[in-house]
């Protein structure tokens, strides 16, 4: 069974970078043919697509995120991680790390981890 | 794409047949999936395409629809179905979210 994990700082100050990493267990990341996303849910509010890699290196991002945003992948240690600069207030938020397929369904979701953007 | 889930809340007893809207912006065939967030939980699939329901998910569970207008339907809840429920989209890139269902225990 594929279990995903989210770890890093959860505090962050304003304009500074935002790194989060996901930890894939129970599967190799390279296996099959899934994509890797970051979605984010801020409080009160909606789930936020973030961007996905594949574990050859392709990625895409959503263009909400002002070209701020880079997920990258290190499938030595099953692991893919998310960078945000320049982050302020309006990034506060549970950010989730999950596995999709080509056809953008999500699942399964990681636990979440709660960023807060704040001096 | 924008979706528009409603109600936003609602308060059932268990057992109760409830029945969750989402309505898109823009046609978006049957490419709809829902999800389900209990409490403290991350959300987990349970519908692909508008109506497959994802491995493991109890028949009580169905989901219908195509266009613009979709729904999920829960023919019995059951303690464990009183969560937030969302859709999403996928025809239209990027991907979007609705807000949310509340599922609440009356």
């Amino acid at each position: 069974q594929v279990q995903l994990q989210e770890s890093g700082p959860r505090l962050v100050k304003p304009s500074q970078t935002l790194s989060l990493t996901c930890t894939v267990s129970g599967a190799s990341i390279s296996s099959g043919s899934y994509y890797w996303s970051w979605i984010r849910q801020a409080a009160g509010k909606g789930l936020e697509w973030i961007g996905r890699i594949h574990t050859s290196g392709s990625t895409i991002y959503n263009p909400s995120l002002n070209s701020r945003g880079s997920i990258s992948v290190d499938t030595s240690k099953n692991q893919f991680s998310l960078r945000l600069t320049s982050v302020t207030a309006s990034d506060t938020a549970m950010y989730f790390c999950v596995r999709g397929g080509t056809d953008y369904w999500f699942d399964p979701w990681g636990q979440g981890t709660l960023v807060t953007v704040s001096s | 794409v924008v979706l528009t889930q409603s109600p936003a809340a609602l308060s059932l007893s268990p057992g109760a047949r409830v029945t969750l809207s989402c309505r898109t912006s823009q046609s978006v065939d049957t490419y709809v999936a829902w999800y389900q967030q209990r409490p403290g939980q991350a959300p987990r699939l349970l519908m692909s395409d508008a109506s497959n329901r994802a491995a493991g998910i109890p028949a009580r569970f169905s989901g219908s629809g195509s266009g613009t207008d979709f729904t999920l339907t829960i023919s019995s809840l059951d303690p464990e179905d009183f969560a937030v429920y969302y859709c999403q989209q996928r025809r239209r890139w990027p991907p979007t979210f609705g807000g949310g269902t509340k599922v609440e225990i009356k």
